[in-house]
């Protein structure tokens, strides 16, 4: 395993809360992305990073930021949490290789 | 853009059966293909990858994967299902030079196996 780490791993928010979730990587990779898993839907990438400060829109990235100030620390944010943004959250890593290696997940509940 | 069809939402084998989860892929040049499983509650781990070569890939717990381009196919087997294989399988594709080197993933096959 490529030693990610997501913080936390359960969240129960109120609608219109703002929310971060953490994603750490030991690994020293170059890319890290966030995903959403629904059923139904697998996995679909919200928004990923290839550097230091260098981030990019996923394929559902509306009502979600992302910031990467430190190679090993990737962040999630919800501005404004909504139900619909009830899902679990996967971070993942990647070298030059286009292997992805996955954290735990993050079950976020928004009420 | 590339996109990836997984056609079996649910497979129920019997342990010691054969196995195969079916995917089919989009994605007009040499693709690189993936197999992950993920366990009730646990993130996803990488079974097998094809990025050239031998289109028959051998990968962790006993699966293999054969790469059809003409079928633009990349099936998962395993010749004897174990209880533990009990677990939701997933395939994705990646593109040569995509930015981010981004993956594209089905939506899944939930394998059951019965005793």
């Amino acid at each position: 395993d490529a030693g990610i780490t997501q913080s936390p791993r359960h969240k129960v928010t109120e609608t219109g809360t703002p929310v971060t979730l953490r994603c750490h990587q030991t690994e020293n990779h170059r890319y890290m992305y966030w995903y959403r898993q629904d059923p139904g839907h697998g996995l679909r990438l919200i928004h990923y990073s290839y550097g230091v400060k260098d981030t990019d829109k996923g394929e559902v990235s509306d009502g979600y930021s992302v910031s990467r100030s430190k190679t090993e620390d990737f962040l999630l944010t919800l501005e404004s949490a909504t139900s619909s943004q009830t899902s679990v959250y996967f971070c993942a890593t990647g070298g030059d290789s286009y292997e992805q290696y996955f954290g735990p997940g993050t079950r976020l509940t928004v009420t | 853009a590339q996109s990836v069809t997984q056609p079996d939402i649910h497979i129920t084998v019997s342990e010691g059966a054969s196995l195969e989860l079916r995917c089919n892929y989009s994605y007009g040049a040499t693709p690189y293909l993936f197999w992950y499983v993920q366990s009730p509650g646990q993130g996803l781990q990488l079974l097998l990858k094809y990025f050239s070569g031998d289109t028959l890939v051998q990968g962790i717990k006993g699966f293999e994967a054969e790469f059809k381009r003409s079928q633009s196919s990349f099936n998962l087997r395993k010749p004897s299902v174990h209880w533990s294989d009990a677990a939701e399988y997933f395939c994705a594709v990646g593109a040569s030079k995509a930015a981010g080197n981004k993956l594209t993933f089905g939506g899944g096959t939930r394998v059951l196996v019965k005793p």
